[in-house]
């Protein structure tokens, strides 16, 4: 079964960085795009970024371009997103999904981030 | 980068059909066929229904189908059941390795 596990999430203030990682289980990891979603608590879905199998092909999301950074390292199947100058705004749960074509087919149960002095 | 629209809200009685749609541009949904909808039950993760604009992922009931129109695309639910009451989104592929999904519907069955 594929199997998708977010950590590093928690409470950071304004301004500071914090990583987030995704560890990855049950497929080939090294076959497939990986995307990272966000959800402010009662809201709706947010695509953050998205990382091809073999790291060519990056994009973000206009918010987060230019302070967030996302990679992956196949030999330990896992994801990564590097968030640096962290806003209010962007406190929110984040998922790392699996990419399939152009959707996102499984989904871990999510890391919530929260930026708060 | 705006959210692709959808109404807030839908709702249906048992048994019946109901259309979520999702309207973006020609530089999104109208550009790609690359439209998805997902699924999301109260405090779980998201859970895919639709890809590829009309394809169902294995073990997706055949009462959820999809379709696309211009810039709009649409998620009909027939035979609605209770366990089909969540928030549904569309998304789609905007180009330059990006993706959007819309605002979400929450769906209710009476």
């Amino acid at each position: 079964d594929v199997h998708l596990v977010e950590l590093g999430g928690g409470l950071v203030q304004p301004g500071r960085s914090l990583r987030l990682s995704c560890a990855a289980s049950g497929f080939t990891f090294d076959d497939y795009a990986m995307h990272w979603v966000r959800q402010v608590p009662g809201k709706g879905l947010e695509w953050v970024s998205g990382i091809s199998w073999n790291s060519a092909s990056i994009g973000y999301a206009d918010p987060v371009k230019g302070r967030f950074a996302i990679s992956r390292d196949n030999a330990k199947n896992s994801l990564y997103l590097q968030m640096n100058s962290l806003r209010p705004e962007d406190t929110a749960f984040y998922y790392c999904a699996k990419g399939a074509r152009d959707s996102f087919d499984y989904w871990g149960q999510g890391t919530l981030v929260t930026v708060s002095s | 980068q705006s959210a692709l629209t959808q109404p807030r809200s839908v709702s249906g009685s048992p048994g019946q059909s109901v259309t979520i749609s999702c309207t973006g541009t020609s530089s999104d949904v109208g550009g790609y066929n690359y439209v998805s909808w997902y699924q999301q039950h109260p405090g779980k993760a998201p859970k895919l229904m639709i890809y590829d604009v009309t394809e169902r992922p294995s073990g997706v009931p055949d009462r959820f189908s999809g379709s696309k129109s211009g810039n709009t695309a649409s998620l009909t639910i027939s035979g609605l059941q209770p366990e089909d009451e969540a928030d549904y989104y569309c998304c789609s592929y905007a180009g330059s390795y990006t993706w959007m999904f819309g605002g979400g519907t929450w769906l209710t069955v009476l």
